[in-house]
């Protein structure tokens, strides 16, 4: 069955820290994707990145940066010189391809504050 | 461009009624799938609409229903609400398989 965990509830930081957000996975297929959304306080869910699972490279867009590893099956997301703006929840999903790719298990969201 | 939109914004019922939720799909999207999120928790998966026909379901009763119409807009029924059904109903559309979903803003239902 797939899963998707993110240990960290809640987390705060001051603006301008490195904050790091953790996402664990399970699941038995060899072909899938994650994601990662954000969730300001208006609700809707705002796409930031999907890597596929073939896809190993780390990458950079800004101050958002992902480090995916299969070996771990882990794929954090780290925010660098976090801004007040950044503050959300921010949830990590995957989804397998033996469903289209679009059955999203979602996990229970990391909720970020960053104080000003 | 449009992005997913849903109607209403916000909707209060009692229990026992029924309820029907609204979404428009990105334009170009063809798939629309539908979740609930309690408050507090991540999105659960309710289904997916492809080709007017429910493609995939998630662990939700049969309380639970939709329908995918020619211009791909959607719609969510559930009857005989229950307070637990209380949640924000997030509607998601997307193209081809393992595309990026792109949510609406939700409808926030109330059940009293």
């Amino acid at each position: 069955a797939q899963k998707v965990t993110q240990a960290q509830t809640e987390i705060s930081v001051v603006e301008k820290e490195d904050v790091t957000l953790d996402c664990v996975y399970e699941t038995r297929d060899t072909t899938y994707y994650l994601f990662w959304y954000k969730q300001p306080p208006s609700g809707e869910l705002v796409f930031l990145i999907r890597r596929n699972s073939f896809d190993e490279q780390n990458e950079i867009s800004g101050r958002y940066s992902w480090n995916f590893q299969k070996s771990t099956s882990s794929f954090n997301f780290t925010i660098t010189a976090s801004q007040v703006v950044d503050s959300a929840v921010y949830f990590c999903a995957l989804s397998e391809a033996r469903n289209y790719g679009q059955n999203f298990v979602f996990g229970p969201g990391t909720r970020l504050s960053v104080l000003p | 461009d449009a992005g997913v939109t849903q109607s209403p914004t916000h909707l209060i019922k009692t229990r026992g009624q029924q309820v029907t939720l609204r979404c428009s799909p990105k334009s170009g999207h063809d798939t629309v799938s539908w979740y609930q999120q309690a408050l507090g928790q991540g999105p659960q998966f309710i289904f997916q609409y492809y080709e007017e026909e429910e493609r995939q379901r998630g662990n939700f009763p049969d309380r639970f229903s939709g329908h995918q119409f020619p211009n791909y807009s959607s719609e969510l029924n559930v009857n005989a609400l229950l307070l637990g059904d209380s949640a924000l109903y997030l509607c998601a559309s997307s193209f081809d398989e393992g595309n990026i979903q792109y949510f609406g803003a939700g409808t926030r239902l109330s059940v009293l």
